[in-house]
């Protein structure tokens, strides 16, 4: 079974651009999360789909941070516009079940200079 | 608000040694904790999930052990091996199944 797919794996953008990152999860997994690592922090939460539904964005930084999950299946998460305290490696990660084991994707690395 | 820590948050040992890292949490109203390694510059491969009604899981030199009334959980690593090297995380399952993260120990294990 193909695992969590996320891409880009390295973006570097200027303060002020836009990003988009990528997340295609395991196929049939209803849940899908999002965290991130921040220099010198522990991963910290963003948000948590089931299905399409947003179930809980407590942990989104601010208004510059919009995630989407199209139709159930691949998740979105934009930053705009970027400042340079969103640098860190954003992760994304699906499940079957709520609380049940995740499958972590590799990682995509934001440098915002 | 729940908040893991683990001890040590750095370890080196000679290879072959064995040993234990912890976690400690301070809400116990979990229900699963979830061990996993990262690799440098690599996502997080899970190693262990141990279920509320569980106290430990074992996965070949692993076992990871839960005690939720004290708010602990432990790794043991037996006969411990380069390749063993790395950043472990331990990880309950909060409000939701969202994981709250520790700040992870690294591990290295000297040929």
């Amino acid at each position: 079974e193909a695992g969590v797919t996320q891409f880009p794996s390295h973006s570097v953008i200027e303060k002020g651009q836009t990003v988009t990152l990528r997340c295609d999860p395991i196929s049939g997994h209803d849940n899908l999360y999002w965290y991130r690592r921040v220099m010198g922090k522990e991963i910290k939460f963003l948000l948590h789909f089931v299905k399409e539904s947003k179930q809980d964005e407590s942990g989104m930084p601010n208004n510059r941070f919009l995630a989407e999950r199209t139709g159930g299946t691949y998740s979105t998460l934009k930053v705009q516009p970027a400042e340079l305290e969103d640098s860190g490696v954003y992760f994304c990660a699906s499940s079957q079940e709520t609380g049940r084991g995740y499958t972590f994707g590799s990682g995509t690395r934001l440098t915002v200079v | 608000k729940q908040e893991v820590t683990q001890i040590p948050a750095a370890l080196s040992v000679p290879e072959g040694e064995n040993l234990v890292l912890n976690c400690s949490f301070t809400d116990s109203a979990i229900y699963n904790l979830q061990w996993f390694r990262q690799d440098p510059g690599k996502g997080l491969t899970s190693l262990l999930l141990i279920q509320s009604s569980q106290r430990e899981q074992t996965s070949g030199r692993l076992n990871a052990s839960l005690d939720k009334s004290s708010g602990r959980s432990t790794l043991y690593i037996a006969a411990s091996q380069p390749g063993d090297s790395a950043t472990y995380l331990c990880a309950p399952f909060g409000q939701g199944g969202k994981l709250i993260f520790g700040q992870g120990t690294e591990l290295s294990v000297k040929p």
